[in-house]
């Protein structure tokens, strides 16, 4: 069975640090990677996805960055943390991108940025 | 972009009870999918409708698809106290990844 899995589950960070998360699934090739953020009470805002290895979308302009230096490993990345980074950042994977396919994601990292 | 409008942002109602949430988009979709998120964890998929269906059944939940209205329904029906949570609904259209709506919290009081 497929698992996917996020570090670390919770982390303080102060202005102006790097940042580095990490996504890793298992049991399944190829999948399409994403990183969303989703601020207090809200909705999802997706930041990346990804369709295979180095191959990065990114939806929005902004501070972060992602890798996907392997095939079922995703990194979301940040030279210089802001306060607006604060969040709760959700991996997932699906089989394709929006075809008849469910995403499944796995249980966040909460950032709180200081 | 967010396309999933979800109405009502907030939703509280008493164990027993019909809990009805809606969903409204813009744009042609190939499928629209409802995930329910625990506070504080990542979202878990409940059902998938595809474009071509009208409605579909999951245990307690029914989904409703209206194409020419560009809107869907989740009942969940004999509401639990475990059914708190927030429901999202997410639209699929093309080769592009699905996009989330903001959500609605359900708080179903024993």
């Amino acid at each position: 069975s497929q698992t996917i899995h996020q570090w670390p589950a919770t982390l303080v960070q102060p202005v102006g640090s790097p940042l580095s998360l990490e996504c890793t699934v298992e049991g399944t090739s190829n999948p399409n990677l994403y990183w969303y953020r989703q601020a207090a009470g809200r909705g999802l805002q997706l930041l990346f996805y990804s369709v295979g290895i180095g191959q990065i979308s990114s939806e929005v302009p902004q501070n972060l960055s992602a890798s996907r230096p392997q095939d079922r490993q995703f990194i979301l990345s940040s030279k210089k943390l802001l306060l607006s980074d604060s969040g709760f950042y959700l991996c997932a994977w699906s089989i394709r991108l929006a075809g008849d396919n469910e995403q499944f994601f796995g249980p966040g990292t909460r950032l709180t940025v200081l | 972009s967010q396309q999933g409008e979800e109405d009502p942002q907030a939703l509280s109602i008493q164990e027993g009870e019909n809990a009805t949430m809606n969903c409204s988009y813009k744009t042609s979709i190939n499928n629209l999918q409802w995930y329910r998120q625990n506070s504080g964890r990542g979202l878990v998929h409940l059902i998938l409708i595809r474009s071509n269906e009208r409605e579909k059944h999951s245990g307690r939940l029914r989904v409703t698809l209206d194409t020419s209205k560009k809107s869907s329904s989740l009942l969940i029906t004999a509401s639990r106290a475990a059914d708190t949570a927030s429901y999202f609904c997410a639209t699929g259209s093309g080769n592009t990844p699905l996009v989330f709506g903001k959500g609605t919290r359900l708080s179903v009081i024993a």
